[in-house]
């Protein structure tokens, strides 16, 4: 069965203070690792999706990294508005064509002014 | 471009009443996803959708659920009779590759 971890489960930083999120993963043959956003009431939001071990995403603050076994989410420098829950999923390879996500529980993150 | 809409937003019920979710995904996706989050707990699969056909229902909970998706166009999720353990956030996906984007979910309560 696939599983997700993420830790922590919380976490407060500091405006300008950068730390790391971590996503731990078991998949039967990862098709992909996907990390959204998701603000309170509303939807997750696609933030960045890694394929292989050894790749790197970035998108203004965020930099997403992959190994074989964990993800981890770095964030430079946060700024309030970067305060959310953010998730960590992954999708296997399915032979019967079926592409659900596994979740983690997320990590909710707070950016102090 | 119109991003994947949930009717309603909130819905608030008693236990043995019927629920109908109702999901519009982006135009062209024909991939369609359901999960659902009850509190405390990660956001978890339901069905998935190829066009009008169910190609994997695999995480719904019961026979108390039944999906459907008109034309492969919108989709209805239709629980009854609900339970209170049903009472959670019910969130619609839609795909035309790996990635997947969300609607803003359907928060159900059950009474």
């Amino acid at each position: 069965e696939d599983q997700v971890t993420q830790s922590p489960e919380a976490l407060r930083l500091q405006e300008g203070e950068s730390s790391s999120l971590n996503c731990s993963y078991t998949v039967s043959g990862l098709r992909g690792l996907f990390w959204y956003r998701q603000d309170p009431g509303k939807g997750p939001e696609f933030l960045f999706t890694l394929y292989s071990a050894g790749e790197e995403k970035e998108k203004e603050r965020l930099k997403a990294t992959l190994t074989k076994k964990e993800s981890f989410l770095h964030i430079t420098a946060p700024k309030p508005e970067d305060s959310a829950t953010y998730l960590c999923a992954v999708q296997a390879h399915s032979g019967a064509g079926s592409y659900q996500l596994t979740f983690g529980k997320g990590t909710k993150l707070s950016v102090i002014p | 471009e119109a991003g994947v809409t949930q009717f309603p937003s909130h819905s608030v019920i008693e236990k043995g009443q019927t629920v109908t979710l109702r999901c519009d995904p982006i135009s062209g996706h024909d991939n369609l996803y359901w999960y659902r989050r009850v509190m405390g707990k990660e956001i978890k699969f339901l069905l998935h959708f190829v066009k009008e056909s169910k190609q994997d229902e695999s995480g719904m909970p019961n026979n108390r659920f039944l999906a459907e998706r008109t034309g492969g166009t919108y989709s209805t999720l239709k629980v009854q009779p609900a339970e209170l353990e049903d009472s959670g956030v019910y969130f619609c996906a839609s795909s035309q590759d790996p990635k997947q984007f969300f609607g803003p979910g359907t928060r159900l309560t059950v009474l």
